[in-house]
């Protein structure tokens, strides 16, 4: 069965600094997609960015951006210019590529900004 | 669009009542699925479907039912209330596809079961 881990329950940055959160996962597929989430207070899943294991380039979307290791299964989230409105939980999550679109989430990293 | 509804959007329950969780999409998805969210657990698959007529279980399904005769209604329903059914309720969407990667969310339930 596939596994997502994210190690630091809880994360604190200053505001403008850069911060990564780490996740690592475990599957024995080749084809997948991996995913970071972000949930504000307000509940609402938004996603951050996507990454897709066929492809060695690592994703960036603004200020974030991913380090993927495919063979250490690794997918962290760097955080750049740390802004108040990042502060949130943000999920890894995974699903292959074949199949029902079924997502493994990770148990979450709550994000605070420091002013 | 509305996106994806869910309905309500708190609720508490006593032990052994019954309810539905609705959640209605207006994208013509053929992807929808249930998930829970508990502390410290991230969210977990319950139910899924992948078109009307068509549904199957996740990774914790015990004590919910699904149906989906429509593309765009998937109803959760809880049979008999249990106190470990406390928690966060998310629907999400997807157009079906290999390389269909955005799953819409619908803002969430909160369950409280007394």
């Amino acid at each position: 069965a596939q596994t997502v881990t994210q190690s630091q329950p809880e994360m604190s940055v200053q505001e403008a600094e850069t911060v990564t959160l780490s996740c690592t996962y475990d599957t024995s597929e080749s084809d997948y997609y991996l995913f970071w989430y972000k949930q504000p207070p307000s509940r609402q899943m938004i996603l951050v960015i996507r990454q897709e294991a066929y492809k060695q380039q690592n994703a960036t979307e603004n200020r974030f951006s991913v380090n993927f290791q495919k063979a250490a299964k690794s997918f962290s989230l760097k955080i750049s210019d740390s802004q108040l409105g990042d502060a949130a939980m943000y999920f890894c999550a995974y699903r292959i590529i074949q199949g029902a679109q079924k997502l493994v989430f990770g148990q979450g990293t709550r994000l605070t900004i420091n002013p | 669009n509305a996106g994806v509804t869910q309905t309500p959007k708190f609720q508490v329950l006593k032990t052994g009542q019954s309810m539905t969780l609705q959640c209605a999409q207006d994208m013509n998805h053929e992807y929808m699925s249930w998930y829970r969210q508990d502390p410290g657990m991230g969210l977990r698959l319950i139910h899924y479907s992948v078109g009307a007529g068509i549904t199957d279980q996740g990774e914790v399904p015990n004590g919910y039912n699904v149906s989906r005769s429509t593309t765009e209604d998937f109803p959760l329903r809880l049979l008999s209330a249990a106190p470990s059914q406390t928690s966060v309720y998310f629907c999400a969407s997807s157009p079906w596809g290999q390389r269909e990667y955005e799953q819409y969310f619908g803002p969430g339930t909160r369950l409280t079961v007394t």
